[in-house]
């Protein structure tokens, strides 16, 4: 049972233009929505978050978007840049068995053409 | 400030041989995590230690993979024997304290990739 869910595996986008990366989520129980960015060889990195009473935020060229009642979740990079080009991941947060825990999607990669 | 640290990057074992990760987190992060992500999947939880002690295991095969986190800081993850299913990225994370609060980022070692023939 995926309850975080990615459904496009792969996202290509000119330089300059926006990219968006989308995700699903079925457990209203999460309340902590996060992005992860990971290059080849790489772990993730933390790349943006938002509060599940927030419907967005920003940082710089990124903003994530929450719809909760349709419990989806988007990322916005404008303007995308090659080095954006990477896998991003999509994650939720929700306490069980004794602690906060994040379950992550499938990912994204996306890539950015100069 | 230094990341999350592990080794070895890279290993290759014969199936039914055993193997150990070893992970050295942030500094003064309490809650560490291990991950297994198989190719084309998103990092699945395994087992997370807050301090020494074991929070959530219940994803770990506990017949052939086993860890801990004696001194509350290192940590080592083993698996004995190992199966062609196992092959996939290790990843250790590590958060100030995922026991206080569900905004508590967690961050990411490089990873352990792991073939098993």
């Amino acid at each position: 049972d995926q309850q975080v869910k990615q459904n496009s595996p792969s996202l290509s986008v000119q330089e300059g233009r926006i990219s968006i990366l989308n995700c699903d989520y079925t457990n209203s129980m999460f309340d902590y929505f996060l992005w992860y960015k990971k290059y080849p060889a790489e772990g993730p990195t933390f790349l943006i978050s938002i509060s599940s009473i927030k419907d967005k935020n920003e940082d710089g060229r990124f903003t994530v978007f929450l719809n909760k009642s349709a419990k989806h979740l988007s990322l916005h990079i404008v303007p995308s840049q090659p080095g954006d080009s990477a896998v991003y991941f999509c994650a939720a947060s929700a306490w069980g068995a004794g602690s906060y825990q994040l379950t992550f999607g499938k990912g994204t990669k996306l890539s950015v053409i100069p | 400030e230094a990341g999350v640290a592990q080794s070895p990057r890279y290993k290759i074992i014969e199936k039914r041989q055993s193997v150990a990760f070893w992970c050295n987190p942030i500094s003064g992060h309490a809650t560490l995590y291990w991950y297994q992500q198989i190719l084309g999947q998103g990092p699945k939880l395994l087992i997370q230690f807050q301090n020494n002690g074991v929070v959530d295991d219940s994803q770990l095969p506990k017949d052939r993979f086993s860890a801990e986190r004696l001194k509350g800081v290192d940590s080592t993850l083993k698996i004995q024997p190992a199966k062609l299913e196992d092959s996939a990225v290790y990843l250790c994370a590590s958060s100030l304290d995922q026991l206080r609060t569900s905004s508590d980022t967690q961050y990411f070692g490089p990873g352990t990739r792991l073939t098993v023939l």
